[in-house]
């Protein structure tokens, strides 16, 4: 069966240091991969998505930035965290099937 | 491009009693429909979902939605709440059969009043 885990589970960073956040797809080849925020008592806001190795969109312009490395890998990365990049980070994947499946989530906290 | 509104952020039922999320969509195509739910600091999880088949779908733990398309509605229904229903519920819309573009609403969290 097909899982999703994200780590870490939590991290408080301070403002201006960097941010790396992973996410990796067990089960399954070839999916595409979202990454999500959730800022508090908001809905979700999808920040990038991945249709293969490498293959990057954006949906809004922003402090972060997203890398696929590997097929069942992505990444969310920022050089430098601002106090607004606070927030739960969700990944999530679909391979072909109408749903999207969801990781556990990161809470960010920025101080 | 499709959209999607959430009446009410915040609902409170009483233990046992009915309970009642709205959602309303806005889609070019015939959408998919999708329900999902949240509890803390966890990630979602899909309760039903809408792909053209029967306009009454049923999901897990009793829960249940009707796709009304004169209404634009997709609303979720159970009969009978639980404490441990309270949570944040997401309804989302889908113009793709591949589970692409998501558009999610702005959630309605769930209290369960004993």
């Amino acid at each position: 069966s097909q899982t999703i885990h994200q780590w870490p589970a939590t991290l408080v960073q301070p403002v201006g240091s960097p941010l790396s956040l992973e996410c990796t797809v067990e089960g399954t080849s070839n999916p595409n991969l979202y990454w999500y925020r959730q800022a508090a008592g908001r809905g979700l806001q999808l920040l990038f998505y991945s249709v293969g190795i490498g293959q990057i969109s954006s949906e809004v312009p922003q402090n972060l930035s997203a890398s696929r490395p590997q097929d069942r890998q992505f990444i969310l990365s920022s050089k430098k965290l601002l106090l607004s990049d606070s927030g739960f980070y969700l990944c999530a994947w679909t391979s072909g099937r109408n749903e999207q499946f969801f990781g556990p989530g990161t809470r960010l906290t920025v101080l | 491009a499709q959209s999607v509104t959430q009446l009410g952020s915040h609902v409170s039922v009483s233990e046992g009693a009915l309970v009642l999320l709205r959602c309303n969509y806005s889609s070019s195509v015939p959408p998919y429909l999708f329900w999902y739910v949240q509890y803390p600091n966890q990630g979602l999880q899909l309760l039903l979902k809408y792909t053209s088949a029967a306009t009454l779908v049923k999901g897990i733990n009793d829960f249940e939605a009707e796709f009304k398309k004169s209404e634009t509605s997709f609303h979720l229904t159970k009969p009978s709440a639980h404490m441990s229903d309270a949570a944040e519920y997401f309804c989302a819309v889908s113009e793709d059969n591949y589970g692409q573009n998501f558009v999610f609403g702005p959630g309605t969290r769930l209290s369960v009043l004993p």
